[in-house]
């Protein structure tokens, strides 16, 4: 069954304390891994597109990278605006459903 | 600008009573999905559309009904058989074949 699992469920960091969070997916033939945050009350907005093992992509603060198994999101000094709910997606093998993982709840505290 | 518009932003309702929640999208997206997000439940998917007048079931149907009559418009009904409708509904779009969402801000329905 394809499956998208986060880890840890929630994170709580100083400003300035880098850290990553997990995605690791099951996902046969992948077809892309896709990286959101979602702030409190509002709709995920995308951040990365990764599509093979190596590839790194970066945003400001975050750099995002793939392996065969599994997604890190790294976060480089943040800073309490990077506090929301970071959200990992995958294609389904077989259909044109799209999974997410449950998240990881960031909170920066200055 | 192009985006995706839900509405409502809020809704109360008694028990017993069907809703249909609003998503349009100015963005020519081919592929159109209902999540119903709970706390700690991540996001799971309700119906999904690839093309007008065709939908699929997600995960979690049972309880909802979807209508796809053009490219722009796929309203959700959450009918009096969905046993625990009180969520935050996010509508999305993307691009044929191109898997990256558009989100809507949401709608959140609370049930009484």
């Amino acid at each position: 069954e394809d499956q998208v699992t986060q880890s840890p469920e929630a994170l709580r960091l100083q400003e300035g304390e880098s850290s990553s969070l997990n995605c690791s997916y099951t996902v046969s033939g992948l077809r892309g891994l896709f990286w959101y945050r979602q702030d409190p009350g509002k709709g995920p907005e995308f951040l990365f597109t990764l599509y093979s093992a190596g590839e790194e992509k970066e945003k400001e603060r975050l750099k995002a990278t793939l392996t065969k198994k599994e997604s890190f999101l790294h976060i480089t000094a943040p800073k309490p605006e990077d506090s929301a709910t970071y959200l990992c997606a995958v294609p389904a093998n077989r259909d044109d459903k799209i999974i997410f993982g449950k998240g990881t709840r960031l909170h920066i505290l200055p | 600008d192009g985006g995706i518009t839900q509405s409502p932003k809020y809704l109360f309702r008694k028990e017993g009573q069907n809703v249909t929640l609003s998503c349009e999208q100015n963005l020519n997206h081919d592929a159109m999905y209902w999540y119903r997000q709970d706390p700690g439940q991540g996001l799971r998917l309700i119906y999904y559309s690839q093309i007008v007048n065709d939908f699929q079931k997600g995960d979690i149907a049972e309880g909802y009904s979807v209508s796809r009559e053009k490219k722009e418009s796929f309203p959700l009904t959450v009918t009096s058989a969905q046993k625990n409708p009180t969520a935050f509904y996010l509508c999305a779009s993307a691009s044929s074949g191109a898997n990256v969402l558009t989100f809507g801000a949401g709608s959140r329905l609370t049930v009484l």
